[in-house]
């Protein structure tokens, strides 16, 4: 079945580097996604990897998979107090389409 | 390109009451899906609509309905308002392929009384 698991909460310097880590369940996910909430506003898509590759690097973002312990982590470079937001990452499965399953989400707070 | 529209921004109802929201995916999209985001339960999926047929569906009661237009907006329709369907209800918006990128809209911040 799906599952997606979160742990809470992450507190993270201003200029260092934020991992916000992530565990499914479902072998099938053919897509998996990071996405970020501000406080009133809706989901804004960072970064998404394929389940057939291992990395994923965007600007300040890279994206781990390791498909043997079905593990995902977002890490952010030079984290900037702009960052400060809620993440979720998702899962897609082949057979149920565009039907994203999200897990609790991550609140990160970047102090200065 | 717009951006994914959802309105109205705020609503406030009362139980019993039914309510319609409206969703308009960026242009060229062809699928809207809508979700549910509550404290308690997080993001749920409510249903996914493609051409103007519903192609997936989550566990929510029939109170909970949705159609597409063939200009691909989207509404959904919630009966008999409860207390626990306050909620911020998201739309999605993807091309149409399964599994691809989606986009999402600010939401509906729904408030039942």
């Amino acid at each position: 079945g799906e599952d997606v698991e979160q742990s809470l909460f992450l507190s993270v310097r201003e200029g260092d580097s934020s991992v916000i880590n992530c565990t499914y369940t479902d072998s099938s996910s053919t897509y998996l996604y990071w996405y970020k909430q501000e406080p009133g506003a809706g989901l804004q898509l960072l970064t998404y990897i394929f389940s057939n590759m291992d990395m994923k690097q965007d600007q300040r973002l890279t994206v781990l998979l390791n498909k043997k312990d079905k593990h995902l982590s977002l890490r952010i470079a030079d984290t900037q107090t702009g960052d400060s937001a809620i993440y979720f990452c998702a899962e897609s499965i082949k057979a149920a389409g565009n039907k994203l399953t999200f897990g609790g989400g991550t609140r990160v707070l970047v102090k200065p | 390109k717009a951006g994914v529209t959802q309105t109205p921004r705020y609503l406030i109802k009362t139980r019993g009451q039914q309510v319609t929201l409206s969703c308009s995916p960026i242009s060229g999209h062809r699928s809207v899906s809508w979700y549910q985001q509550t404290p308690g339960q997080g993001l749920q999926f409510l249903f996914e609509y493609f051409s103007e047929t519903q192609r997936n569906k989550g566990n929510f009661p029939g109170r909970f309905s949705g159609r597409q237009f063939s200009n691909s907006r989207s509404e959904m329709n919630v009966s008999t308002l409860e207390l626990g369907d306050s909620a911020l209800y998201l739309c999605a918006s993807g091309p149409g392929h399964a599994n691809e990128k989606l986009f999402f809209g600010s939401g509906t911040q729904l408030s039942v009384l």
